[in-house]
């Protein structure tokens, strides 16, 4: 099956520094990337939508300068959080869509951010 | 490796009950779970089972064997609102979730 990556797994950073995690669609074109937030057993939030070479969606409440979103290329997308702060502590998801299997989403295993 | 299974796709009736089965071998177990997701929407949390046994909620219900590496998800009285796909999701020993494929439910009238 489609496998999708996440780069780091984990990451504990300073207030106020920036961290930047990867997801990558590694035996399959994604043209669309979704990046999720999930709290302790609950659903997953949707923050944002991205297209390869356009600009994402973000959800609403979700601040855009904040989490900056690039999709680069049809295997890559990055979400950075600027300016973290200890609750933006939470576990990030990403999921990938070819946009071929009715809308199937492959989903990665996950980073789990902490700020101190 | 590690690998999720669970069944691509299952049919079943308005009303009746269906079991998605999901089989898991992951390097070590931090509790497992079920979401549901319909198409163009973020997955919805169903359950998370840590410890062996049936949890019920509702119309729902899921049933973990540690031993097997095997659990289900239990849904009853369906109903056409139930027409989604059903994720299996494992932590391991690393708190990363390994995913399963999904398994898309029909429920006809």
């Amino acid at each position: 099956g489609a496998v999708v990556s996440q780069h780091p797994s984990r990451v504990i950073c300073k207030s106020g520094t920036s961290v930047k995690i990867e997801c990558r669609s590694l035996d399959f074109q994604a043209t669309t990337m979704f990046w999720y937030r999930q709290f302790p057993k609950q659903s997953l939030m949707l923050m944002a939508t991205s297209n390869e070479g356009s600009k994402a969606t973000y959800e609403q409440g979700v601040e855009k300068d904040k989490f900056l979103i690039n999709h680069a290329s049809l295997t890559l997308s990055t979400l950075t959080v600027t300016s973290a702060h200890p609750e933006d502590s939470s576990f990030y998801i990403c999921s990938a869509s070819s946009g071929r299997e009715e809308e199937t989403q492959y989903f990665g295993p996950g980073t789990r951010l902490l700020v101190l | 490796g590690q690998n999720i299974d669970q069944p691509t796709e299952m049919t079943a009736t308005e009303g009746a009950i269906v079991q998605i089965n999901c089989t898991y071998q992951t390097s070590g177990f931090n509790g497992l779970f079920w979401y549901q997701q319909h198409a163009g929407e973020a997955p919805t949390f169903l359950s998370y089972n840590v410890l062996d046994g049936l949890e019920e909620k509702g119309r729902f219900s899921s049933f973990l064997s540690r031993s097997k590496g095997y659990s289900y998800l239990l849904l009853k009285e369906l109903q056409m609102k139930d027409s989604a796909s059903y994720l299996c999701a494992v932590m391991d020993s690393n708190y990363q979730l390994i995913w399963g494929a999904g398994t898309k439910l029909i429920i006809k009238p």
